[in-house]
């Protein structure tokens, strides 16, 4: 599969636990992208990287969310701290450096916070 | 700030019907307007849209930008039951790396 995959699909937590998803995006693409989705909504950016440099990260939700894509590949998005709204899809995408929008997304984490 | 809504909510067919789902933005820097398909988790990418009047098409699917209003339309022809999903608008800002999602349009459609 060359696609974007996600890593782990479902995670349930404990209030106050902290999480950290991985996200393998398609190979040749240098940007990768975080969205959350919460039930009934469209996608919500967060974050993204043109290859290892985080480009935008003025609308991550909180100082608790933080990502990083260190060598340019893959990327983690952590979540300190975890309270109930944290509850989501969380979303990756990918893109070559100038699609206007054509993103390539993975199948998400969907975050239960207890 | 930039907006995007999506009308109707959720839509129920018949297998064959044709629907018509709408979405209006603004947008300050406008790009390019985006429809995406979401079955389960993952939406796929459908239409790009960036000039008004000139209308994407593939296969029962088509879509057209109307920039002077700020609307587009997604039409779905002849729908079958595996079209059935949420349908997601989207625009991208200037640098056409964020997308402003929709809040999506559930369609059924029965058999």
């Amino acid at each position: 599969d060359t696609g974007v995959s996600q890593d782990p699909r479902h995670k349930i937590t404990k209030r106050g636990q902290n999480v950290t998803f991985r996200c393998d995006p398609i190979s040749e693409h240098n940007r990768l992208y975080w969205y959350r989705q919460t039930l009934g909504q469209g996608p919500e950016f967060l974050t993204y990287f043109q290859n290892e440099a985080q480009l935008e990260k003025s609308r991550l939700l909180s100082d608790r969310f933080s990502a990083e894509r260190p060598k340019g590949s893959f990327s983690t998005l952590e979540i300190q701290r975890t309270e109930q709204g944290d509850s989501a899809m969380y979303l990756c995408a990918s893109s070559p450096t100038a699609t206007a929008g054509k993103l390539f997304f993975g199948s998400g984490t969907q975050l239960s916070v207890l | 700030e930039d907006k995007v809504v999506q009308s109707p909510l959720s839509l129920v067919v018949h297998e064959g019907d044709t629907v018509t789902l709408n979405c209006s933005y603004e947008v300050t820097n406008f790009r390019s307007l985006l429809w995406y398909k979401q079955e389960k988790k993952a939406p796929t990418f459908l239409f790009m849209l960036t000039s008004s009047g000139i209308e994407k098409k593939s296969g029962r699917l088509s879509s057209i930008l109307d920039k002077k209003e700020l609307f587009s339309i997604l039409n779905i022809t002849a729908t079958q039951t595996g079209d059935s999903a949420v349908y997601l608008c989207a625009n991208t800002q200037n640098a056409g790396n964020m997308l402003t999602f929709g809040g999506g349009t559930r369609l059924m459609v029965k058999p």
